[in-house]
């Protein structure tokens, strides 16, 4: 069956603008996390939802947000993006919690801000 | 709070030689257990994890770790590593209460001499 797929995989933003990137979870998993992965602070959690709704939240600021459809697709948007914002962002689906079952992490999408 | 640490930020082996990556954790509990392993410019793949049982744990590609309660610790092993076992290994850890997050270390980039 088809992984996590991630739309895109590279995307390059100036200071200021905003981003939407996309995840479609594997058929059948309802939960979707996501985490961003930077050479200094590693790979951190964002967010997760399950079935439309957010259940876990990291610390960020609220410039980083996220949403769930129907389908369990998810994407998440960055607003005002700054520098730091540079990073490779991963997208997780599982059946249902990460920590319960096994998390399928697909490719990221490599985002630098200039 | 739970948290990861892996104490080794590079290691280099030979080929044929055998592995020990470490992994500590902190969390008041038992927690779950995860080895995800990272090529370039790829995602995360679930190399084993531990719930509860036997402590030893057998994963893919030749993997297998240890839980050890006393130590806090959750090393990764394998007797004897390939060329392609070159890649970055991140050790994760997640709440024993379905926690949709998972906490993962620094990671520890693995080179392969021939």
């Amino acid at each position: 069956k088809a992984g996590v797929t991630q739309t895109p995989r590279y995307l390059i933003k100036t200071r200021g603008q905003q981003v939407t990137l996309s995840c479609s979870p594997i058929s059948g998993h309802r939960s979707v996390s996501w985490y961003q992965q930077t050479p200094g602070q590693g790979l951190q959690f964002l967010f997760e939802y399950f079935s439309e709704t957010q259940r876990n939240k990291g610390n960020f600021p609220g410039r980083f947000s996220g949403r769930q459809f129907s389908n369990s697709r998810s994407e998440m948007n960055v607003s005002t993006l700054e520098l730091g914002d540079s990073a490779l962002y991963l997208c997780a689906s599982s059946l249902e919690a990460a920590g319960d079952t096994e998390a399928f992490f697909g490719q990221g999408t490599r985002l630098t801000v200039v | 709070a739970q948290s990861v640490t892996q104490p080794d930020i590079h290691i280099t082996v030979s080929e044929g030689a055998s592995l020990e990556l470490r992994c500590n954790y902190s969390y008041g509990a038992t927690p779950y257990l995860f080895w995800y392993v990272q090529s370039p410019g790829q995602g995360l793949q679930l190399l084993l994890k531990y719930f509860s049982g036997d402590t030893l744990v057998q994963g893919i590609k030749g993997f297998e770790a240890e839980f050890k309660r006393s130590q806090s610790s959750f090393n990764l092993r394998k007797p004897s590593v390939h060329w392609s076992d070159a890649a970055e290994y991140f050790c994760a850890v997640a709440s024993n209460f379905g926690n949709e997050k998972l906490t993962f270390g620094t990671g520890t980039r693995l080179t392969i001499i021939p």
